[in-house]
């Protein structure tokens, strides 16, 4: 099946830093991809959908000043947590469908663990 | 409002039963069901998608029921085994062409050996 990777795994980050997670579609292009939230024990929460080349679009609620998203290439999406605090503590996963729509499944990322001090 | 209801109590069950799942919807008019496994700390993986035009699908030991009526899909995993024991998602679009699938919180199956 079609690899999602993550990185980093896991960040411990000072309130008020910007933190950088990379999403990469291994051996796919993907011209859409999506980030989600995670609390413990809560559902994926849908925070924005990330497009090739033009602007991602941002869930009700997301701020997108806050987490900037960049989609530069077909197989690789940025999201950043930009001034970073406790309550954006959470863990973020990224997927990406595999070809178009309507997509047959997402292949997910294993997860990046933010943790804000 | 729109809701995806997953069972929030484990389900524990012995080695070799037939474990049931159940998801529902409530004013959703999804075009797909999907369903993903969870382990902790990890990355949700795809296991079955099936469509508002069928009533069942099968992969293995996994089979899903879907019936648009109840608004309801059943998960079963048969002959199950303590390495099936994880969460297990359900997850739905929102019809409409957008084909963005929306999570339900997931249960939590243990399969005790």
């Amino acid at each position: 099946g079609a690899v999602v990777s993550q990185h980093p795994s896991w960040v411990i980050c000072k309130s008020g830093t910007s933190v950088k997670i990379e999403c990469r579609s291994l051996d796919f292009q993907a011209t859409t991809m999506f980030w989600y939230r995670q609390f413990p024990k809560q559902s994926l929460m849908l925070m924005a959908t990330s497009n090739e080349g033009s602007k991602a679009t941002y869930e009700q609620g997301v701020e997108k000043d806050k987490f900037l998203i960049n989609h530069a290439s077909l197989t690789l999406s940025t999201l950043t947590v930009t001034s970073a605090h406790p309550e954006d503590s959470s863990f973020y996963i990224c997927s990406a469908p595999q070809g178009k729509v309507p997509y047959n499944e997402q292949f997910f990322g294993p997860g990046t663990r933010l943790t804000v001090l | 409002s729109q809701k995806i209801e997953q069972n929030s109590e484990a389900l524990n069950i012995q080695e070799g039963k037939t474990a049931t799942l159940t998801c529902n919807y409530t004013n959703y008019s999804p075009a797909y069901l999907q369903w993903y496994r969870q382990d902790p700390g990890r990355g949700p993986v795809f296991l079955l998608l099936i469509r508002e035009n069928e009533k069942e699908k099968r992969k293995e030991r996994l089979k899903v029921t879907f019936d648009t009526t109840l608004k309801q899909s059943l998960f079963h995993i048969t002959a199950s085994q303590p390495a099936d024991s994880a969460t297990y998602l359900c997850a739905l679009d929102n019809g409409g062409g957008s084909y963005i699938p929306t999570f339900g919180r997931g249960t939590s199956l243990i399969v005790h050996p």
